[in-house]
C-alpha cells in the first residue's frame, strides 16, 4: 500500500492522559498536514510541515498540543492532558504538489 | 479569514437521477477549489478539482462549475450509481498555500 497511513486507527483513552498519534506520508511528499475533523462536520487545519520543518500552526492547536516530523519522513501528533473536547478524528494528509492532498485514514481517538 | 458554506447537508437522491451540491466561499483571494469524497472509516479522498482561471471542469459524470464574481462553486454528478453514496465536502484555498478550509459536508445518499 503506497497511500498515507495513520496509526493507531482507533485509541481510547481516559481524560488526563497523554497519547501519540503517527502519520506515514506517501513516500517523497515533502509537505505534510494535520487536520482535525468532529462528527458531521468538515476538517478543520491544524499545523502544516514542509520536510522537517513546522511552517504553521492553527489556533486550534494548544500547548497540550506538539506536532514533530524529524528527519521530514513520518510525523507524530501528541496530546498531553487529554479532554473530553478533544474526541475527534485526526487526520493527516500528504502532497508533493501544492495542491492535491492525499489524505490517511484518520485516528479517531474518544477520550473517556 | 476564509469561510466555506456547504449546502445541503443531506441529500438523497433516485439512482440515475442527477445530484448537485452547492459552496460559497469569503475570501476572493481563493483562487483553488476542490472536492472530496469521504466514505465511512476512510480519509476524504479528492474526486475533482477547479482554479480560478476556468468556468466549469469535467470528467466522466463529475463536474464542477465556479462563478467568481458571486464566490460560489458547485459540484454535479450526472447518472447516480449507489457507489456515489457518501459524504462530499468542498474546500476553497489559495493556490501555493499551506491549507484548505472545508464546508461542512453533504451526505449523499443514492436509493436504488
Amino acid at each position: 500500500d503506497t497511500g498515507v497511513s495513520q496509526n493507531p486507527r482507533h485509541k481510547i483513552t481516559k481524560r488526563g492522559q497523554n497519547v501519540t498519534f503517527r502519520c506515514d506520508p506517501i513516500s517523497e511528499h515533502n509537505r505534510l498536514y494535520w487536520y482535525r475533523q468532529t462528527l458531521g462536520q468538515g476538517p478543520e487545519f491544524l499545523t502544516y510541515f514542509q520536510n522537517e520543518a513546522q511552517l504553521e500552526k492553527s489556533r486550534l492547536l494548544s500547548d497540550r498540543f506538539s506536532a514533530e516530523r524529524p528527519k521530514g519522513s513520518f510525523s507524530t501528533l501528541e496530546i498531553q492532558r487529554t479532554e473530553q473536547g478533544d474526541s475527534a478524528m485526526y487526520l493527516c494528509a500528504s502532497s508533493w504538489t501544492r495542491e492535491i492532498w492525499y489524505f490517511g485514514p484518520g485516528t479517531r481517538l474518544l477520550v473517556l | 479569514g476564509e469561510n466555506v458554506e456547504q449546502h445541503p447537508s443531506t441529500l438523497s437522491v433516485q439512482e440515475g437521477d442527477s445530484a448537485v451540491i452547492k459552496c460559497t466561499y469569503s475570501d476572493s483571494a481563493s483562487n483553488y477549489f476542490p472536492w472530496y469524497k469521504q466514505e465511512l472509516g476512510k480519509g476524504p479522498q479528492l474526486i475533482i478539482d477547479i482554479r480560478s482561471n476556468v468556468g466549469e471542469k469535467k470528467d466522466q459524470r463529475i463536474a464542477v462549475t465556479l462563478n467568481k464574481t458571486a464566490k460560489h462553486f458547485s459540484l454535479h454528478i450526472t447518472e447516480t450509481q449507489p457507489e456515489d453514496s457518501a459524504v462530499y465536502f468542498c474546500a476553497a484555498g489559495v493556490q501555493g498555500a499551506q491549507k484548505l478550509v472545508f464546508g461542512q459536508g453533504t451526505r449523499l445518499t443514492i436509493n436504488p
